[in-house]
């Protein structure tokens, strides 16, 4: 079974623009959330999808959304960057389940901001 | 409301000596316990998880994590580490909140291992 893919890996955009990175689940997940990790925050977590509707939200500004697809497929936005906004964002998927409900993460994103 | 504590940011061992990576958690509910590796510039992998089953847990790579109500603890464990160990690692506490499993990181501990 193919893990939890994103894309693009790296990306470079200048401060005041907009980015969206996209996150496909693991098959047959419903459940797609989205992570920021930097080194002084640590991971922090952003928002949740389930069947296409945010069920949960992290303590950031509306400048971050998302959404999900019919399919699962999950894209985050982030408009009018900062150059705080540099970090490693994750995407994981999971079954959330009551005996399933472990987190499978994809490999990141790395956004720079300058 | 949870929470997870990891109590060391860093771990030092030599290679095959034993490694004990601490996490304390706080949690209303019976909680959902999971470890997570994170080696440099990767994702997160999945290491073991405790879903009140047996208390001791078995994962990957040779770890495994006892589940200690009475201490509020799910300390990870190797017998003898490995050069490939170094990395960061993350105890996990997740419950139920409003249907979903949202679950909340520690801040991380990164095991240094010498040759």
């Amino acid at each position: 079974k193919a893990g939890v893919t994103q894309t693009p890996r790296y990306l470079i955009k200048t401060r005041g623009q907009q980015v969206t990175l996209s996150c496909s689940p693991i098959s047959g997940h419903r459940s797609v959330s989205w992570y920021q990790q930097t080194p002084g925050q640590g991971l922090q977590f952003l928002f949740e999808y389930f069947s296409e509707t945010q069920r949960n939200k992290g303590n950031f500004p509306g400048r971050f959304s998302g959404r999900q697809f019919s399919n699962s497929r999950s894209e985050m936005n982030v408009s009018t960057l900062e150059l705080g906004d540099s970090a490693l964002y994750l995407c994981a998927s999971s079954l959330n389940r009551p005996d399933v409900h472990e987190q499978y993460f994809g490999p990141g994103t790395r956004l720079t901001v300058t | 409301a949870q929470s997870v504590t990891q109590l060391d940011s860093h771990v030092s061992v030599s290679e095959g000596t034993p490694v004990l990576l601490r996490c304390n958690y706080s949690s209303s509910y019976s909680p959902s316990l999971f470890w997570y590796v994170q080696h440099p510039n990767k994702g997160l992998q999945l290491l073991l998880k405790y879903t009140s089953a047996a208390t001791l847990v078995k994962g990957i790579n040779g770890f495994e994590a006892e589940f200690k109500k009475s201490e509020t603890s799910f300390h990870l464990t190797k017998p003898s580490a490995h050069m490939s160990d170094a990395a960061e690692y993350f105890c996990v506490v997740s419950d139920t909140t409003g249907g979903s499993y949202i679950p909340t990181f520690g801040r991380g501990t990164s095991l240094i291992v010498h040759p």
